[in-house]
């Protein structure tokens, strides 16, 4: 079956660090991937997604690639900001099937 | 706009009492879910549907029953509330794609107490 496994948390960092969330995945077939951030009180947005092997999924200076030899879509981001502060969700999805998504990452950014 | 949209946002149970916790979206989206999050736990699916008059079981169904009668809707009843299910609902929707490339808008939440 499909999983997600997913750095534990919580992460602490001070403002303008430099953020890396590790993922790993186990799946059958060729998963997309997606990174999820959800902040205080809100539901899930999509962060960034990538579809095949080697595609690079970026968005607000966040970035995660799809590595198929080391099954990983770790997210990055160069300089992260108080705003950042949130619960990240990795998730894969197969061909019909359902989403699945690891733990959720608690990122605190402290000024 | 376009999107899933919950409804109530919050509601306070008795235990032993019933609800339905209602969810539409208007993208005609073939997939919609059910999940719930409590702390530390992550996001467990409830019930799932892949159209209209399917549905089917995740991971944590008992306690809970859905239907599909339309594409747009996906509502979630709780057949006689407990305090166990107490927790935020999240409901959410996407394309059915050729490898599944499409991710999930999900609804902005439902955070129900059962006293």
């Amino acid at each position: 079956g499909n999983s997600v496994t997913q750095m534990e948390g919580p992460v602490t960092l001070s403002e303008e660090a430099f953020l890396t969330i590790n993922c790993t995945y186990t799946a059958t077939g060729y998963p997309s991937l997606f990174w999820y951030v959800q902040y205080p009180g809100e539901g899930l947005q999509l962060l960034l997604k990538a579809t095949k092997a080697d595609d690079k999924g970026s968005n607000k200076g966040f970035e995660a690639t799809y590595r198929k030899e080391t099954t990983s879509f770790h997210l990055e981001k160069g300089s992260v900001q108080v705003s950042d502060s949130a619960v990240y969700f990795c998730a894969l999805r197969t061909s019909g099937s359902r989403l699945t998504f690891g733990e959720g990452t608690q990122l605190t950014v402290n000024p | 706009n376009a999107g899933v949209t919950q409804t109530p946002k919050f509601q306070v149970l008795k235990t032993g009492q019933s609800m339905t916790l209602q969810c539409a979206q208007d993208m005609n989206h073939e997939y919609m879910s059910w999940y719930r999050q409590d702390p530390g736990m992550g996001l467990r699916l409830i019930h799932y549907s892949v159209g209209a008059g399917i549905t089917d079981q995740g991971e944590v169904p008992n306690g809970y029953n859905v239907s599909r009668s339309t594409t747009e809707d996906f509502p979630l009843r709780l057949l006689s509330a407990a305090p166990s299910q107490t927790s935020v609902y999240f409901c959410a929707s996407s394309y059915s794609g050729p490898q599944g490339g499409n991710g999930y808008t999900f609804g902005s939440g439902t955070r129900l107490t059962v006293v």
